[in-house]
């Protein structure tokens, strides 16, 4: 069983829509949640940490259930230039980050 | 953008060759972490050098290896290239804060091994 796990989509959704990723992974003992964005044929970058008590950057919004052991992400509004691959990610090594395979998604206009 | 450079860009080897593959991490950070993404997966974890020496491992064979240098740069080696090796080999640096309490990796634009 992999680590992380993503729905690989891909979400195609219209301008101005909600959408939400969802990921699970199974070590409990994961201390660090991330999700990051990879845009095609481009290197990885941090989009934003997820915490307990959830938090939001702008129009994403993280969530984190220790409990289910379940991240999600949730984008408002969506742009043209949300699309892109977004990386769940988690860490319980305190060096190593575990990749999902990603969630494509594609915003049309 | 992010400071980070890999070299070479493509290459093309063929089985049972070696490869090596050069990082140069973003001013100010001293931990390199190299990373293997095949098409269509997420970046897979293979080793850190923190201060030259090897700081966690991967579930990778020990035909990959590496160097950190005193400037922080690194290498990745590959011996006995096999057709799974191809695939877009990440270099990402950190600072020792940076890395550990937010996540935030700094990721080259990677070099894209393609193994015959």
């Amino acid at each position: 069983r992999k680590e992380v796990e993503q729905d690989p989509g891909p979400f195609n959704v219209p301008e101005g829509a909600t959408v939400a990723f969802n990921c699970t992974y199974s070590n409990s003992a994961s201390q660090s949640f991330f999700w990051y964005r990879q845009d095609c044929r481009k290197e990885p970058k941090l989009l934003m940490s997820v915490y307990s008590s959830g938090n939001e950057d702008g129009r994403f919004t993280a969530q984190l259930n220790r409990a289910s052991q379940y991240i999600s992400l949730l984008i408002r509004d969506s742009k043209l230039s949300d699309s892109a691959t977004y990386l769940c990610v988690v860490s319980h090594s305190g060096y190593a980050l575990n990749f999902g395979k990603g969630t494509s998604l594609l915003v049309t206009p | 953008e992010t400071g980070v450079t890999q070299s070479p860009t493509h290459l093309i080897k063929t089985r049972g060759q070696q490869v090596t593959l050069r990082c140069s991490s973003q001013s100010g950070h001293n931990t390199v972490s190299w990373y293997q993404q095949a098409l269509g997966q997420g970046p897979q974890f293979i080793f850190q050098y923190y201060r030259e020496e090897e700081n966690g491992r991967g579930n990778f064979p020990p035909r990959f290896s590496g160097l950190q240098f005193p400037n922080y740069s690194s290498e990745l080696n590959v011996n006995a290239l096999e057709l799974d090796d191809s695939a877009l080999y990440l270099c990402a640096s950190s600072s020792p804060t940076s890395g550990r309490n937010t996540g935030e990796l700094f990721f080259g634009e990677g070099s894209r091994l393609t193994v015959l």
